[in-house]
């Protein structure tokens, strides 16, 4: 089955920094990537995808890319703010075709603190 | 809260005791899902659903059990054979979008054992 990996655990920045946050895959057949935000005690909340037929995709200060020859992608955070201190996931999932539905394999997390 | 209700928010479970959390959605999504979550460990699935009377074992199906009689109501049973049932548990259901399923998360159960 499908194994993601995730780095780093921890990661601490200082406010307006950029943080990035790794994820490799073992499934080629893999083809949705999410990320989702997860704040203390809360849901995780979807925040950005990227599916495998494009390699980048940006939304605002968040920005996905997905490299699919080595079987990664990262999770690129810019001018952090102290509201983005949460857990992040990163997930892969060979999707479905037609009607069914595919799994997600979720990486470790990475916990995120941006100090002001 | 997104149309996902998880209840109840805290579970405390006797040694030797079965315990049920509920989770709804009046979402009209068809899949399912329920995903443990401890500490360092991320998500890890325990069991889904794409569609009614129809479910399939995750990654750590010992020890739980699922029924789904509706659409709407996709119930997690934790037995008396599961035993470290410790966690933060997540239901989850998705909808396809542009060929994909995006999945959302129910507020969470937090079930320990006394």
């Amino acid at each position: 089955g499908e194994n993601v990996e995730q780095h780093p655990s921890t990661l601490s920045v200082q406010e307006g920094d950029s943080a990035v946050i790794k994820c490799t895959y073992s499934d080629s057949a893999s083809n949705y990537f999410p990320w989702y935000k997860q704040e203390l005690g809360k849901r995780p909340q979807l925040i950005i995808d990227i599916r495998s037929n494009v390699g980048e995709k940006k939304d605002q200060r968040i920005a996905v890319t997905l490299n699919k020859t080595a079987k990664h992608f990262s999770l690129h955070i810019t001018e952090t703010q102290p509201e983005d201190s949460a857990v992040y996931f990163c997930a892969a999932s060979s999707g479905a075709g037609g009607t069914s539905y595919g799994k997600l394999t979720f990486g470790q997390g990475t916990i995120l603190t941006v100090h002001p | 809260d997104g149309g996902i209700t998880q209840s109840p928010k805290y579970l405390f479970r006797k040694e030797g005791q079965n315990v049920t959390l509920s989770c709804e959605q009046n979402l009209n999504h068809d899949a399912m899902y329920w995903y443990r979550q401890d500490p360092g460990q991320g998500l890890r699935l325990i069991y889904y659903s794409q569609i009614v009377n129809d479910f399939q074992k995750g990654d750590i199906a010992e020890g739980y059990s699922v029924s789904r009689e509706k659409k709407e109501s996709f119930p997690l049973t934790v037995t008396s054979a599961q035993k470290n049932p410790t966690a933060f548990y997540l239901c989850a259901s998705s909808i396809k979008a542009g060929g994909f399923e995006v999945q959302y998360f129910g507020a969470g159960t937090r079930l320990s054992v006394l």
